[in-house]
């Protein structure tokens, strides 16, 4: 079955640091990957698709990668706000898989 | 603006059926793939189904294969998750959402119908 490894589970950084997140597929999955933040005791918000294409509305302050099977989300200067569990998501084929979420705080 | 509003969650002991239902408005309902997605407690998030937009093909996890059925009904503008056999592990807040395309990510949430399973 398709598994999805998501890296680290969880982060601390500051204010303005540079975040990256980092999603390893199984097996190859056509760059079909996607992002979604999820604040705390809210509904996931969907921030990249196709592996680096920034969702309408998304601050310019993320940006995502792929190479092969191994994608990475970044946040170029960490805000307040930020504060969230971030998932990676395969939409290549059934099922599904999320990676585990990274966690990250300020 | 679209909106996804899940309903039919609740208490329910092992063994027993619910069925959820998402009402969506402000967008063409029966052109875009829908699916189910759900968070246990403290936990990630966790696919449990997909259907295409005209109903005709279904996909599931495995966890749920064969017990949990997705339907909808484009002339309501309406989602379904019948789900039967319940066990514990299937206590969790269930996630309506509306793919981007067809086989694509998930561009709108609703606000999730609260599912627990216990005796």
């Amino acid at each position: 079955d398709m598994q999805m490894s998501q890296s680290p589970s969880s982060l601390s950084a500051f204010v303005g640091d540079r975040v990256t997140i980092t999603c390893r597929a199984s097996r190859g999955i056509a760059n079909k990957l996607a992002w979604y933040q999820q604040r705390p005791g809210k509904v996931p918000n969907l921030l990249i698709y196709a592996a680096s294409t920034l969702q309408s509305g998304v601050p310019s302050r993320f940006s995502a990668s792929a190479s092969g099977t191994d994608f990475t989300l970044t946040i170029s200067s960490l805000q307040p706000e930020d504060v969230a569990t971030y998932y990676c998501q395969n939409y290549d084929d059934a099922p599904l898989t999320f990676g585990g979420g990274t966690k990250v705080e300020i | 603006e679209v909106q996804l509003v899940e309903s039919g969650g609740g208490f329910i002991q092992p063994g027993g059926s619910l069925r959820l239902s998402c009402a969506a408005s402000g967008f063409t309902f029966s052109s875009y793939t829908m699916g189910w997605v759900r968070q246990a407690p403290g936990r990630g998030l966790g696919w449990v189904s997909d259907i295409n937009p005209s109903g005709g093909r279904t996909y599931y996890a495995d966890s749920v294969r064969g017990r949990f059925t997705i339907s909808r009904d484009n002339s309501k503008n309406t989602l379904y998750l019948q789900m039967n056999s319940l066990r514990v592990e299937d206590t969790a807040v269930y996630y309506c959402a509306k793919a981007k395309d067809i086989g694509s990510s998930y561009d709108y949430w609703g606000q999730g119908a609260l599912v627990t399973v216990s005796s």
